[in-house]
């Protein structure tokens, strides 16, 4: 039973237009959400997080916005660049737990 | 600051064997995490620890143990290899507060070891 639900495999984006990455989760005891980056041959970047008590939190050209009620969180990168092509996890962890709990995965692509 | 880094960073085994994986934690942090990455899927828990203690563990039967040493560093073994333990192997560490997660405590991950069992 995946908690964490990344519905999109791929996503493609022409480079200056906005990537909207979208995650989705069951367990409504997580109340900490982690956005990473991964790139071939390496490990997970972090990029961003948020936690229960906000509903956005900002960082450069990355945005995460969190629906508690919707039991979703997306993660908006505007402009999108070339270097921003990668596979994106996000994550999620309950306030007793001692692990995060990942999704699937998206891979961005974004075109020039 | 040094990050995360693991060793080696690729590995085959024969099933059957044992392995040993190794872990730097990035300085300042005292607890590690190791994950299971298979193919196409998001990292899967396998177990933290905190101060030498294991602090938590994922759906991974006992022939997975590790170690954390005094400074901080961390070993994952594997027992008995099974065709199915191929995987990317990261190992992450955090700065936490107690045996529980930090409240804004983010992983930061090594670039993993490749296993390959055959």
């Amino acid at each position: 039973d995946q908690q964490v639900k990344q519905n999109s495999p791929s996503l493609s984006v022409q480079e200056g237009r906005i990537s909207i990455l979208n995650c989705d989760y069951t367990n409504s005891m997580f109340d900490y959400f982690l956005w990473y980056k991964k790139y071939p041959a390496e490990g997970p970047t972090f990029l961003i997080s948020i936690s229960s008590i906000k509903d956005k939190n900002e960082d450069g050209r990355f945005t995460v916005f969190l629906n508690k009620s919707a039991k979703h969180l997306s993660l908006h990168i505007v402009p999108s660049q070339p270097g921003d092509s990668a596979v994106y996890f996000c994550a999620a962890r309950d306030n007793y737990g001692q692990n995060f709990v990942f999704g699937p995965g998206t891979r961005l692509s974004v075109l020039p | 600051e040094t990050g995360v880094t693991q060793s080696p960073t690729h590995l085959i085994k024969t099933r059957g064997q044992q392995v040993t994986l190794r872990c730097s934690s990035q300085s300042g942090h005292n607890t590690v995490s190791w994950y299971q990455q298979a193919l196409g899927q998001g990292p899967q828990f396998i177990f933290q620890y905190y101060r030498e203690e294991e602090n938590g563990r994922g759906n991974f039967p006992p022939r997975f143990s590790g170690l954390q040493f005094p400074n901080y560093s961390s070993e994952l073994n594997v027992n008995a290899l099974e065709l199915d333990d191929s995987a990317l192997y990261l190992c992450a560490s955090s700065r936490n507060r107690g045996p529980t997660l930090a409240y804004n405590s983010p992983l930061h991950f090594g670039n993993g070891t490749r296993l390959t069992v055959t």
